[in-house]
């Protein structure tokens, strides 16, 4: 079966210090992957999503970046963080081919103070 | 792109009552995702469901894609049911195959 592993479960970071956070499938292969953000109060945002390696397409221009370095990796980024940057990441996949649902992982709980 | 609207934005029930979320989307989809966020903010998958009705133990939904809405019925509440239900979709021609997330229904089941 297939699982999806996020680290670190929380951080809490300086402002303009860089970040990293990692996100690996495990049990399929060539999935999509996405980063969604959970900000305060309810709604997810889809920063960026990747259908292969090095495949990268964003959403909303912001201080991140992501990175797609193997098949079943996905890295969210920045070189320096700003307070607006706080929030709860989230993970996603779904499988290649014609499967649409898509599944999340626990997610990284990010506090830029 | 699509918009997706979930009412109510927040329910309380008493334990054992019953209960109806509605998702309302603009535009036709390939996909139709309802997800239960637990206290720990894990989005735990209810149903894919673009069309038709599934049930699942004490819950069922119903997507009626030509009149563009899902309907999420909680039967015989528990307090375990509480937190937010999100619906999301993605529509026809969007790439990557990305959702859209409603803003979603924070239910409270009392005891």
């Amino acid at each position: 079966s297939q699982t999806i592993h996020q680290w670190p479960a929380t951080l809490v970071q300086p402002v303009g210090s860089p970040l990293s956070l990692e996100c690996t499938v495990e049990g399929t292969s060539n999935p999509n992957l996405y980063w969604y953000r959970q900000a305060a109060g309810r709604g997810l945002q889809l920063l960026f999503y990747s259908v292969g390696i090095g495949q990268i397409s964003s959403e909303v221009p912001q201080n991140l970046s992501a990175s797609r370095p193997q098949d079943r990796q996905f890295i969210l980024s920045s070189k320096k963080l700003l307070l607006s940057d706080s929030g709860f990441y989230l993970c996603a996949w779904r499988g290649a081919g014609g499967i649409l649902e898509q599944f999340f992982g626990p997610g990284t709980r990010l506090t830029v103070l | 792109g699509i918009q997706v609207e979930q009412s109510p934005p927040d329910l309380i029930l008493q334990e054992g009552a019953n209960s109806t979320l509605r998702c309302n989307f603009s535009d036709s989809v390939n996909n139709l995702q309802w997800f239960h966020q637990n206290p720990w903010g894990q989005l735990i998958n209810l149903f894919y469901i673009p069309s038709g009705t599934k049930q699942n133990g004490r819950l069922s939904a119903t997507t009626v894609a030509t009149e563009r809405y899902s309907l999420l019925y909680i039967s015989s509440s528990q307090t375990t049911d509480s937190g937010v239900y999100f619906c999301a979709v993605e529509g026809r021609g969007t790439s990557g195959s990305r959702l859209t997330f409603g803003e979603g229904t924070q239910l409270t089941v009392n005891p």
